[in-house]
């Protein structure tokens, strides 16, 4: 069974990277689809982007001027960063893998991110 | 970017029949995937490809997709039940997946 973990900085100041790393535990990190997923308290579900087998990406159309994901396989973990934080950024950040590009098998728990001074 | 809308909230007794739409353009012709979110915890894949149920997911729970709306419906509603659920596409056109707005099920 596939286990991800999210783990970064809980606070990051406005106009900084904010940074994360998924490990990928029970699977081949080179067979999957991976993605991150973020949630601000008390709302939706937002697609960030993914990273998939030859290190191809594709990022959500509103983010992609500052989102940039990587994959480390001697590692076993992908990586997210994302740039020029504001308030509006601070969400709880899941990563999440695609046995097959449609659809989001497995999850980490997540990982809360404030923006804040 | 592709639009799915679903309703804010729905009420339903236990035991009773619970209907969750996802409304979408011409949605019928999209692969639907429906999520089940409970507090404090990850989102639960618990319906692929509009009707199929990944390992674990009881019966009770099953999914529709015609027209302009996706259906998930869960039949003889239990408290557990209760929960944050969404829709979920892979949009095409701007090559990015695209969630619903989510509906809060709340068991009576």
């Amino acid at each position: 069974q596939v286990q991800l973990e999210e783990s970064g900085p809980g606070l990051v100041k406005p106009s900084e990277t904010l940074s994360l790393t998924c490990t990928v535990s029970g699977g081949s990190i080179s067979s999957y689809y991976w993605s991150w997923i973020r949630q601000p308290a008390g709302k939706g579900l937002e697609w960030i982007g993914r990273i998939y087998p030859r290190e191809r990406t594709n990022y959500n159309p509103s983010l992609k001027s500052r989102v940039t994901m990587s994959i480390d396989t001697s590692k076993n973990h992908f990586s997210l960063k994302l740039s020029s934080v504001t308030a509006a950024d601070t969400a709880v950040y899941y990563c999440a893998g695609q046995v097959v590009s449609y659809y989001f098998d497995y999850w980490g728990q997540g990982t809360l991110v404030t923006v804040s001074s | 970017s592709y639009v799915l809308t679903q309703p804010p909230s729905v009420s339903v007794a236990p035991g009773k029949t619970a209907k969750i739409t996802c409304g979408g353009n011409i949605i019928g012709s999209e692969n639907i995937h429906w999520y089940q979110q409970k507090p404090g915890q990850a989102p639960v894949l618990v319906i692929y490809f509009d009707s199929d149920r990944p390992s674990g997911i009881p019966e009770r729970f099953s999914g529709s997709n015609s027209g302009n709306t996706a259906t998930l419906t869960i039949t003889r509603v239990e408290a557990g039940d209760e929960a944050d659920y969404y829709c979920q596409v892979w949009d095409t056109s701007s090559d990015s997946y695209v969630f619903g707005t989510g509906t809060k099920v709340t068991v009576l």
